[in-house]
């Protein structure tokens, strides 16, 4: 059964127009990560949630913004995507001392 | 700032031959390493952290303090090895924020 769920996981947009991608988790863990991938590159950490409290990177831009409206959804929202902005996201989760549960990952493509 | 490298993107070995994926990490403090895989078409997944000092598939990896290294390693390697593997350490409380290596595809050959 999955246990982090990603959707969509193609998603193709415009240059500058707004895209949401969606995490949801079947675990009940208190922590969710969204980590950036480009083409042949390690994943990049942009920011976590523990619990509600919202966690960003120093380094990741202000295009993206993220919601986690309840323990089990988190939502990665890319205010006006460049073609820089082409990537594998991924979605992850976390509950105390345990390992990180990763999500199959959205490819956005960027038009 | 914490940093992993990989130095090889790239291993190919044949089935039955011993493997080695190197990892070497820079950080002041005491980090928590991990291996994650991923094999063709699935999600990134856990493999082996330090601390739990087990062998998972046949693979192991030891927490090398002095020469900042965590080689994960295996005796004989398998054609179901064959996957992308991420070196990754954590400096938060266990697990918490994870700074990955660029990755080694291996590649076994029958």
């Amino acid at each position: 059964d999955a246990m982090v769920i990603q959707n969509p996981r193609y998603q193709v947009t415009q240059f500058g127009k707004p895209v949401t991608l969606s995490c949801s988790q079947t675990l009940n863990h208190n922590v969710m990560y969204w980590y950036q991938q480009k083409s042949s590159q390690a994943p990049k950490l942009l920011f976590h949630y523990y619990d509600k409290d919202f966690n960003n990177e120093a380094d990741t831009p202000d295009n993206f913004q993220s919601r986690r409206p309840n323990t089990s959804f988190c939502f990665l929202d890319i205010r006006s995507p460049g073609l820089g902005d082409a990537a594998m996201y991924l979605c992850a989760t976390r509950h105390g001392a345990d390992t990180q549960y990763f999500g199959p990952g959205t490819r956005l493509t960027v038009l | 700032a914490q940093r992993v490298t990989q130095p090889e993107k790239l291993l190919s070995v044949f089935k039955g031959a011993p493997v080695e994926l190197k990892c070497n990490y820079s950080y002041s403090g005491s980090p928590e390493l991990f291996w994650y895989v991923q094999y063709s078409r699935q999600r990134l997944q856990l493999l082996l952290r330090h601390i739990s000092r087990e062998s998972i598939k046949g693979f192991t990896a030891d927490l090398n303090k002095g020469e900042t290294s965590f080689h994960l390693k295996k005796p004989f390697a398998q054609e179901e090895d064959s996957a992308m593997y991420y070196c990754a350490l954590s400096v938060g409380s266990s697990g918490s924020r994870l700074t990955f290596g660029e990755g080694t595809q291996l590649t076994v050959n029958p």
